[in-house]
């Protein structure tokens, strides 16, 4: 079965400079979420996307924006980078409809270090 | 803010032992509430979503339940392996049903 796919896989950047995750879903899903999970942390919700439009906002820095696409598919763009911003950010998707049926399909993640 | 809680936050048994794994919530108006494995390093694993309507769900040897209005979840895996051996987070939704809030999980070990 298709998952959802996250690129790159991992990113090294260094502090001020710029990066941008990509994130597929699995198909006929149109709903994405974004995490961020630190070393020896859980996961932290950072932003999600329903059918295009944002759904909901948690813990996401000002530096950061992310958009969902015509084809479902979503971007994380991080600027000015900081070192505290090396963490395993990951994406999932749902399909959209009854909530008390979503099921989070999370993708493999993206590992970012700042140095 | 729905706060999660996992007990015990670290775990070691022999290989084909029963074990429970336990998660608390808040909040009980949740939409559902779903269970991840994780492996060091690596994505999150769904293992089991159950809906608010429900008491409990069953994949293999997993068997999860629900308690909503004690705010409770127990995780059992039976005949436990080797191979069982990860971090596992159980997760509920905030109040927009989108995002979720995780448990810090519990570190299984099972030793052959």
């Amino acid at each position: 079965a298709a998952g959802v796919i996250q690129s790159p896989r991992h990113l090294i950047k260094e502090k001020r400079e710029t990066a941008t995750l990509k994130c597929y879903p699995i198909p006929r899903h149109d709903t994405v979420y974004w995490y961020q999970q630190g070393p020896g942390q859980d996961p932290q919700f950072l932003i999600s996307f329903y059918e295009k439009m944002q759904s909901d906002k948690g813990s996401i820095p000002d530096r950061f924006s992310a958009q969902q696409f015509s084809d479902y598919h979503s971007e994380l763009n991080m600027s000015s980078l900081e070192l505290g911003d090396s963490a395993l950010y990951f994406c999932a998707s749902s399909n959209g409809g009854d909530r008390s049926i979503y099921e989070q399909y999370f993708g493999p993640g993206t590992r970012l270090t700042v140095t | 803010k729905q706060e999660v809680t996992q007990i015990p936050a670290a775990l070691s048994v022999p290989e084909g032992e029963n074990l429970v794994l336990n998660c608390s919530f808040t909040d009980s108006a949740i939409y559902n509430l779903q269970w991840f494995r994780q492996d060091p390093g690596k994505g999150l694993t769904s293992l089991l979503l159950i809906q608010s309507s429900q008491r409990e769900q069953t994949s293999g040897r997993l068997n999860a339940s629900l308690d909503k209005s004690s705010g409770r979840s127990t995780l059992y895996i039976a005949a436990s392996q080797p191979g069982d051996s990860a971090t596992y987070l159980c997760a509920v939704p905030s109040n927009s049903g989108y995002a979720l809030n995780f448990g810090k999980g519990t570190s299984l070990l099972v030793t052959p």
